[in-house]
C-alpha cells in the first residue's frame, strides 16, 4: 500500500508560487500520481495526474523526479481563493479499491 | 457542477427516522464511491460499486445500507442513525473501480442527526 506523507499546512501570500511536495515512497511501478483540492463543505477536486516527468495545465504543474518515491504540486500565483485542502494519492488502474486513501491533505493558507 | 449531483445537500434526522441520500452521474463511469468526511478527520471510505456490483464494504455500520440500481445512481439509507454519524457524505465515481484515473466528486450532503 502506497502511503503518502504530506506537509500538515503550509502559508503563502496572494501572487506567489506554492509548491507542496509528497512523499510516497513505496510507489509502485504501476501507480499514478493525483492530486486533489477540497474547499470546506465540498467535494475534492481533480487538479492534476501524472505518471512521471512533467505535467503542466491550466491550473498547475506537477513535478516528478526520476524515482517517483515523491512529487511537487505547483501553483503559480496564488490568490485568496486557492486556500485550500489539497491531497496527494497514489494509485494503479484495475488496483485495489482501497489503495486510493485520502489522508490528511495540507491545509494550503493564502493571505492578501 | 462537477457532472456528480448529490441530493439533499442538506439533511437534519432524529435518531429513529428513515432517509435517504441520492447520487447521480452521467458522466458514463462505471463505479460509484460513499465516502464520510467528519469534522477535521480524513475522508473516509465506505461503499464501493463497480458496474452496480459492491465491491468494497469497509465496516461500515449496518445502519447504513447502500443501493446501486444503475451505473447511475447510487443511493445511501440510512435508519437509526446516532449523533456521531453526522458528517457530510460525498459521492464520488470514476472510469474503473480503482479511482486511479481521478474520482469526479459531487458536492456532499450535510447530515446532522439529533
Amino acid at each position: 500500500l502506497a502511503k503518502t506523507t504530506q506537509p500538515i499546512s503550509m502559508d503563502s501570500y496572494e501572487g506567489q508560487e506554492v509548491n507542496i511536495t509528497c512523499s510516497h515512497n513505496n510507489i509502485a511501478t504501476n501507480d499514478y500520481i493525483t492530486w486533489y483540492q477540497q474547499f470546506p463543505s465540498q467535494g475534492p477536486r481533480f487538479i492534476i495526474q501524472g505518471y512521471k516527468t512533467k505535467v503542466t495545465n491550466e491550473v498547475a504543474s506537477l513535478f516528478i523526479p526520476a524515482d517517483r518515491k515523491s512529487s511537487t504540486l505547483s501553483l503559480p500565483r496564488v490568490s485568496l481563493s486557492d486556500t485550500a485542502v489539497y491531497y496527494c494519492l497514489v494509485g494503479a488502474p484495475g488496483g485495489a479499491t482501497n489503495k486510493l486513501i485520502f489522508g490528511t491533505g495540507t491545509l494550503l493558507a493564502v493571505q492578501p | 457542477e462537477t457532472g456528480v449531483t448529490q441530493t439533499p445537500r442538506h439533511l437534519v434526522m432524529g435518531m429513529t427516522n428513515k432517509k435517504s441520500l441520492k447520487c447521480e452521474q452521467h458522466l458514463g463511469h462505471n463505479a460509484m464511491y460513499w465516502y464520510k468526511q467528519s469534522a477535521k478527520k480524513p475522508l473516509e471510505l465506505m461503499f464501493v460499486y463497480s458496474l452496480e456490483e459492491r465491491v468494497e464494504n469497509n465496516s461500515v455500520p449496518s445502519r447504513f445500507s447502500p443501493e446501486c440500481p444503475n451505473s447511475s445512481h447510487l443511493f445511501l439509507h440510512l435508519h437509526t442513525l446516532q449523533p456521531e454519524d453526522s458528517a457530510l457524505y460525498l459521492c464520488a465515481s470514476s472510469q474503473e473501480r480503482s479511482g486511479s484515473y481521478g474520482y469526479t466528486f459531487g458536492s456532499g450532503t450535510r447530515l446532522t442527526v439529533v
